[in-house]
């Protein structure tokens, strides 16, 4: 059974900070996401990962894939307010995606 | 830009009643999902579908149908509605890259999201 761990569950930190978020699944997948979600609001799509290695960077966040480490990251450079938000990671099951549990990004001015 | 309308924002019903909730997508999506979430506990997948008609159970079915009569429109519904099903429910679609073959690269579109409160 696939599952996906994502950690911090919860980072406060302030602008002009950088910090990572991890995404951890359990078993092999050809396919990695990453979405944000504002309160109230719904999902986002933010990046497509498809293949180990791959990198893809839009704005103040990067995200990579390492499938052999079963790991992706989100980068966060110099962050700023407006970044705040929930982000989640989901990783490729057939037809479906298992989801992590979300992190809530605060970042402080 | 792709479109996927949820046909309530905000709901409010009571125990026992049948509650239908309408997703339609405007750009011809094969793939289509109903989710509900809650707060901790990520987004969970009731049921899905990726042709008409067809349809299959996600991780928490129970308590819930769902019908796919068109392409564009997939609708769940609950059939004896309860207090633990109160929840925000998204619906979200996806385009298969490769028809035909299961190709699923494509992100999930998401709705706006329906609020549900079982009173």
């Amino acid at each position: 059974e696939l599952k996906v761990e994502q950690n911090p569950l919860f980072l406060s930190m302030q602008e002009g900070k950088n910090y990572t978020i991890y995404c951890n699944y359990s078993t092999t997948s050809d396919r990695l996401y990453w979405y944000r979600q504002d309160p109230g609001k719904s999902l986002e799509s933010l990046f497509v990962l498809l293949s180990n290695g791959a990198v893809k960077q839009e704005g103040r966040l990067m995200a990579s894939l390492d499938t052999k480490a079963r790991l992706s990251t989100l980068h966060i450079t110099a962050a700023v307010h407006d970044l705040s938000a929930t982000y989640f990671c989901a990783v490729g099951s057939n037809y479906q995606l298992i989801w992590g549990a979300g992190t809530k990004l605060i970042i402080k001015p | 830009d792709v479109k996927v309308t949820q046909s309530s924002r905000y709901l409010v019903k009571r125990t026992g009643e049948k509650v239908f909730l309408e997703c339609v997508q405007d750009m011809d999506h094969e793939n289509m999902f109903w989710y509900r979430q809650d707060p901790g506990l990520g987004l969970r997948l009731i049921y899905f579908s990726y042709d008409v008609k067809m349809k299959e159970k996600g991780d928490i079915p129970e308590g819930y149908s769902v019908s796919r009569e068109k392409k564009e429109r997939f609708s769940l519904i609950l059939e004896s509605a309860s207090t633990n099903q109160t929840s925000m429910y998204l619906c979200a679609s996806s385009s298969s890259t490769s028809p035909g073959t299961g190709g699923h690269n494509q992100p999930q579109h998401f709705g706006d999201g329906t609020r549900l409160s079982i009173l």
